[in-house]
């Protein structure tokens, strides 16, 4: 099922470089998510965001950049100062008050 | 601080039988909770949502505030239900929060 598309599905990472997760909607969803899932850890918050131009941290941020200038499009960034990056991306979005829908996922590895 | 405990990482029951998976929260607020469901190489889906009160699949979960649990039931298990379950806790900030999640294993 569409409506929400993350890209790269694998995305490979040097030492001391940026990488940036895609993420899209087109659900007209007003909020979105980012998650990371570690093994035995389930999924935890790095950042969300209700609305455009908006967004808040989560329970793990550090580490980690958004932006929200398109209501469609939430990318993440995972900087050089995330000291242990590899591990499974979630992308989510929904509606106020409403359950959220999910992307594939990104799985990032350092090289 | 708000959180989500899920204190079983694996179930193991066989085809046929109850199956209970548990779930706590802490939040000081009015909380949305959510059991959210992960087959094998599927997308993470919701399961079911406390304000609906719906049985899906034949699973149910009450939400009790008076014990802060959401825990997940189901009266027989079968194969098909195998799979990573996670409760999920929204608050009124829309921020969402899941617990560790449980691996159901049902034996045939």
């Amino acid at each position: 099922d569409g409506g929400i598309t993350q890209s790269p599905k694998y995305l490979f990472r040097k030492e001391g470089q940026n990488v940036t997760l895609s993420c899209e909607q087109n659900l007209n969803h007003d909020a979105m998510y980012w998650y990371r899932q570690d093994p035995g850890q389930g999924l935890r918050l790095i950042y969300y965001s209700q609305i455009v131009n908006d967004f808040q941290k989560g329970d793990i941020a550090e580490g980690y950049s958004v932006s929200r200038e398109k209501k469609e499009s939430f990318p993440l960034t995972v900087t050089s100062a995330q000291k242990n990056p590899t591990a499974f991306y979630l992308c989510a979005s929904s509606l106020v008050q409403q359950p959220q829908h999910f992307g594939d996922g990104t799985r990032l590895s350092i090289l | 601080a708000q959180r989500v405990t899920q204190p079983e990482k694996l179930l193991s029951v066989f085809k046929g039988a109850p199956v209970e998976l548990k779930c706590n929260y802490s939040y000081s607020g009015s909380p949305e909770l959510f059991w959210y469901v992960q087959y094998s190489r599927q997308r993470l889906q919701l399961l079911l949502r406390h304000i609906s009160r719906e049985s899906i699949k034949g699973f149910t979960a009450d939400l009790n505030k008076g014990e802060t649990s959401f825990h997940l039931k189901k009266p027989f298990a079968q194969e098909e239900d195998s799979a990573m379950y996670y409760c999920a806790l929204k608050t009124s900030y829309d921020k969402v929060i899941f617990g560790p999640g449980t691996s159901l294993s049902v034996i045939p």
